[in-house]
């Protein structure tokens, strides 16, 4: 399984896009690129997925460049509910028993 | 959307004694359920990999005769610690995908439980 590379931590302020990239140099041909946010004492929750290119949803963009060895999540005008942290895996989520690795994660915090 | 629920969300046991922990999909089938576990400010650590009718997968370094794992149903797996010791106080987390959604649908988490043993 493909290891990740996150920032440890980062700080924003209210009403600011935050990105956060990833480093996965060894991700495979058949691995997809999932981000999930978790709060203190839940499960992780689902954000983003992607392949290539961009991929964006209500709540969040996601960018993967040709050689697909990294990752950003792009987190548009952040409140104080998304501090939280945030981690990236990679995959191969087109089979069921594709399990997944987390990695450190980044700890975000909005400041108001 | 798919739904993974947990049951139950803390639970407090002695040290020596077992305890189980419920992991369900709520709106989908799950053949495979995956199993974490994630000590304070720290990631999740897989433990293992929890298969539909058959023997559920460990990861390196986790005892398979103290985490009991069962999936005797589509919907439902469920973890038992046994002889449970302080040390194994942590929040146990699982996941499924809902393969409905598509080949390549996201893993959903449940919301865990917070297991304490004193």
């Amino acid at each position: 399984l493909a290891k990740t590379t996150q920032p440890i931590s980062m700080d924003s302020y209210e009403g600011q896009e935050v990105n956060i990239t990833c480093s996965h140099n060894n991700i495979a041909t058949n691995d997809y690129i999932t981000w999930y946010q978790q709060f203190p004492s839940q499960g992780p929750r689902f954000i983003i997925q992607g392949y290539k290119t961009k991929v964006t949803n209500e709540v969040a963009s996601l960018f993967i460049p040709a050689d697909r060895k990294s990752s950003t999540l792009s987190l548009p005008r952040v409140s104080l509910s998304d501090t939280a942290v945030y981690y990236c895996l990679v995959g191969e989520g087109s089979s069921n028993t594709g399990k997944l690795i987390f990695g450190q994660g980044t700890t975000l915090q909005v400041k108001p | 959307g798919a739904v993974v629920s947990q049951h139950p969300s803390w639970v407090i046991c002695k040290s020596g004694t077992s305890v189980k922990i419920e992991c369900r999909s709520l709106d989908f089938q799950a053949t495979t359920m995956f199993w974490y576990r994630q000590f304070p400010k720290q990631s999740l650590m897989l433990m293992a990999t929890s298969n539909e009718g058959s023997k559920a997968t460990y990861e390196q370094g986790v005892e398979k005769d103290k985490f009991l794992i069962n999936h005797a149903s589509l919907t439902l797996s469920t973890l038992t610690v046994t002889s449970a010791h302080p040390e194994d106080s942590s929040f146990y987390i699982c996941s499924a995908r809902d393969l409905t959604g598509g080949p390549n649908s996201p893993l959903h988490f449940g919301n865990g439980t917070r297991l304490t043993v004193t």
